[in-house]
């Protein structure tokens, strides 16, 4: 069964930065698509980016277009989200899934939290 | 930019079945996931590519989409079907989730 497990979340004034991590269990992370998704609080799911296998392709949701960057490190199975210029808007469970399009997301982690206040 | 429409909430009675909806403009063209979310818990997915159930979730689980409406259906739905339910499709590289639908099973 594939693991995800984030890191990297906490309290960030408005305006900073932050890395966010996803350590993935299996030896075919390269083979797979991965992707971030968002839930603020009390809302529903949002995408946030996506990035092929082999990191060679990112999407990114306009909003967090030119503020966020997804890129992954295969050789240590782990997906990354730098997140920069942050607003309370980006206040969020912050979730690494595996797919992307046609693949679905069939594997999520237990999201790490984003709080973004001064 | 591309949205799918989930009613905010559905009621259903225990052994009842259960009918979940998510509209988008020729969402029958587009392949369809739905997600199960559980209180403070990750999202399941329960249907991928409209139909297609993962393994190991329950036969009770089915999907359609056809036209502008995909639709997750709960046969005998049970207690532990109580949760939030989420529609994906994606569109060229954009994904799109609907709103949410809170199933409350009374």
């Amino acid at each position: 069964e594939v693991q995800l497990v984030e890191s990297g979340g906490g309290l960030v004034q408005p305006g900073g930065s932050l890395r966010l991590s996803c350590a993935a269990s299996e030896l075919t992370f390269s083979n797979y698509p991965m992707t971030w998704i968002r839930q603020a609080p009390g809302k529903g799911l949002e995408w946030v980016a996506s990035i092929s296998g082999s990191g060679e392709s990112t999407y990114y949701a306009d909003s967090v277009k030119g503020r966020f960057t997804i890129y992954r490190d295969n050789s240590r199975f782990t997906l990354f989200l730098q997140l920069s210029t942050l607003s309370a808007e980006d206040t969020a469970v912050y979730y690494c899934a595996r797919g992307f399009r046609a693949d679905p997301y069939d594997y999520w982690g237990q999201g790490t939290l984003v709080t973004v206040s001064s | 930019s591309y949205e799918l429409s989930q009613p905010p909430s559905v009621s259903v009675s225990p052994g009842q079945t259960a009918t979940i909806t998510c509209s988008g403009d020729s969402l029958g063209d587009k392949f369809t996931s739905w997600y199960q979310q559980q209180p403070g818990l990750s999202p399941v997915l329960v249907i991928y590519e409209d139909t297609r159930r993962p393994s190991g979730i329950p036969e009770r689980f089915s999907g359609s989409n056809s036209g502008n409406t995909a639709t997750l259906t709960i046969s005998g739905t049970q207690a532990m079907d109580e949760a939030d339910y989420y529609c994906q499709a994606w569109d060229t590289s954009i994904v799109v989730f609907g709103g949410g639908t809170k199933l409350t099973v009374l």
